[in-house]
């Protein structure tokens, strides 16, 4: 079975500024994807970045990037030029390759606040 | 692509009754998945289809819940009967394929409230 863990339920940050998301996962697989979704008030769930597990180099998309760190099983979200839009829980996921576990994992979700 | 579509936004129902929730796949997309979110437990796979066949249901709660995948295009999750503890928003997600990177795509849910 893989978990995924989300340590901080709230996160706050000031407009402009950058905010780091943690993110712990343990899965016995060599071969997995991670990903960031955000959920806004309006309750889609959109996709911010994914990860490979066998890359090295940490996923980027615009102001979103991760810090991959793989022996630690670690996978936050740093996003740089804070925007109120940015505003939204923020649900880190995992996802192995072999057929019968092609499941998304979710962790618990981290609630980020804006402040102008 | 109009991305996954979920139907109804909103469902209140009395306890007891029958709900059926509705879902339309991105097209050509092989995986479909029933998630169900609440704040005490999150987000939970309920079920998933590959090709139309079911291929984990672990998740369902219990009998009286059901899902059924006619063909390529279209997915239900029934309750019958519902209970209150039934209430949380149900999403539905597709994937392209089930291979890891592979990303789930998900409608806006339905939010079920039991009474």
């Amino acid at each position: 079975a893989q978990t995924v863990t989300q340590s901080q339920p709230e996160m706050s940050v000031q407009e402009a500024e950058t905010v780091t998301l943690s993110c712990t996962y343990d899965t016995s697989e060599s071969d997995y994807y991670l990903f960031w979704y955000k959920q806004p008030p309006s309750r889609q769930m959109i996709l911010v970045i994914r990860q490979e597990a066998y890359k090295q180099q940490n996923a980027t998309e615009n102001r979103f990037s991760v810090n991959f760190q793989k022996a630690a099983k670690s996978f936050s979200l740093k996003i740089s030029d804070s925007q109120l839009g940015d505003a939204a829980m923020y649900f880190c996921a995992c996802r192995r390759t072999n057929f019968g576990n092609e499941k998304l994992t979710f962790g618990t979700g981290t609630r980020l606040t804006i402040i102008p | 692509d109009a991305g996954v579509i979920q139907s109804p936004r909103h469902e209140v129902t009395e306890m007891g009754q029958e709900v059926t929730l509705r879902c339309k796949p991105i097209s050509g997309h092989d995986y479909l998945f029933w998630y169900r979110q609440t704040m005490m437990r999150g987000l939970e796979l309920l079920i998933y289809f590959n090709n139309n066949v079911p291929i984990d249901d672990s998740g369902m709660p219990e009998d009286r819940f059901s899902a059924k995948m006619p063909n390529a295009s279209f997915s239900t999750l029934k309750i019958q009967p519902s209970e209150p503890r039934d209430s949380a928003v149900y999403f539905c997600a597709s994937s392209l394929t089930g291979f890891g990177n592979s990303p789930l795509h998900f409608g806006n849910g339905t939010r079920l409230t039991v009474t």
